[in-house]
């Protein structure tokens, strides 16, 4: 489809696991994004990518958290050493909107749903 | 830093009526943008409209309709002739330099 797409769209694992989350944008967004949603914190930002430029990384909770974004395309959120704090859905979102281009909506894929035994 | 505040946590509308979702913001930006989004229990979230801080005249999408004051620092959503399928939760975002910064969300049911 033409949309963000997200993978896997369910994922279990143990405590201590180290967890690999995928996003495809939408084709020449140049703009990436993560954002994570559970019960307790609602939507919060994580991390953003805007084309070639270093990456926010403002909004990541830890250093068990990192992200990276091959190619300007596809990018792996990646959680080392799971926590059962980290169970929430992962939602990655990507847009055309650059810095001093002006606003465009954010996109956003169906999600990944972690849980943390 | 930025705040995004929605004190509606839950919402019955009947169908067909109009309903005005609250969203109020703080934030020492300039230029920022106001976007409105919808969730339904499916889980993906769908950009319904968007506001910018110049923008003079207030967004309108279809249904959709952003009573914007920027004095008040306010950005209200109106959905009109609301349908079932408008069940969902609703929230408000604020963007200043990539970020999205969402607000509780709003509950909406509407009944037949």
């Amino acid at each position: 489809g033409a949309g963000v797409s997200q993978s896997p769209s369910n994922k279990v694992t143990e405590k201590g696991k180290d967890v690999e989350l995928r996003c495809d944008p939408i084709s020449g967004h140049t703009a990436l994004y993560w954002y994570r949603q559970s019960l307790g914190q609602g939507l919060e930002f994580l991390i953003y990518f805007q084309g070639n430029s270093a990456p926010d990384k403002s909004g990541l909770p830890s250093d068990r958290f990192s992200a990276e974004r091959t190619g300007g395309s596809v990018s792996t959120l990646t959680i080392q050493r799971t926590q059962q704090e980290d169970s929430a859905v992962y939602l990655c979102a990507s847009s055309l909107w650059a810095v001093g281009e002006g606003n465009q909506p954010q996109h956003f894929g169906d999600g990944t749903r972690l849980s943390i035994l | 830093a930025q705040k995004i505040t929605q004190t509606q946590p839950g919402m019955f509308v009947q169908e067909k009526e109009a309903v005005t979702l609250d969203c109020t913001y703080d934030t020492s930006d300039q230029s920022y943008g106001l976007f409105w989004y919808k969730q339904p229990s499916s889980g993906e979230m769908i950009f319904l409209i968007y506001q910018g801080s110049y923008d003079e005249q207030n967004a309108t999408e279809g249904r959709y309709s952003l009573n914007f004051q920027k004095a008040r620092k306010s950005a209200n959503l109106v959905i009109s002739a609301s349908q079932l399928g408008d069940s969902a939760m609703y929230f408000c975002a604020i963007e200043s330099w990539g970020k999205l910064q969402f607000g509780a969300g709003t509950q909406v049911v509407v009944t037949p």
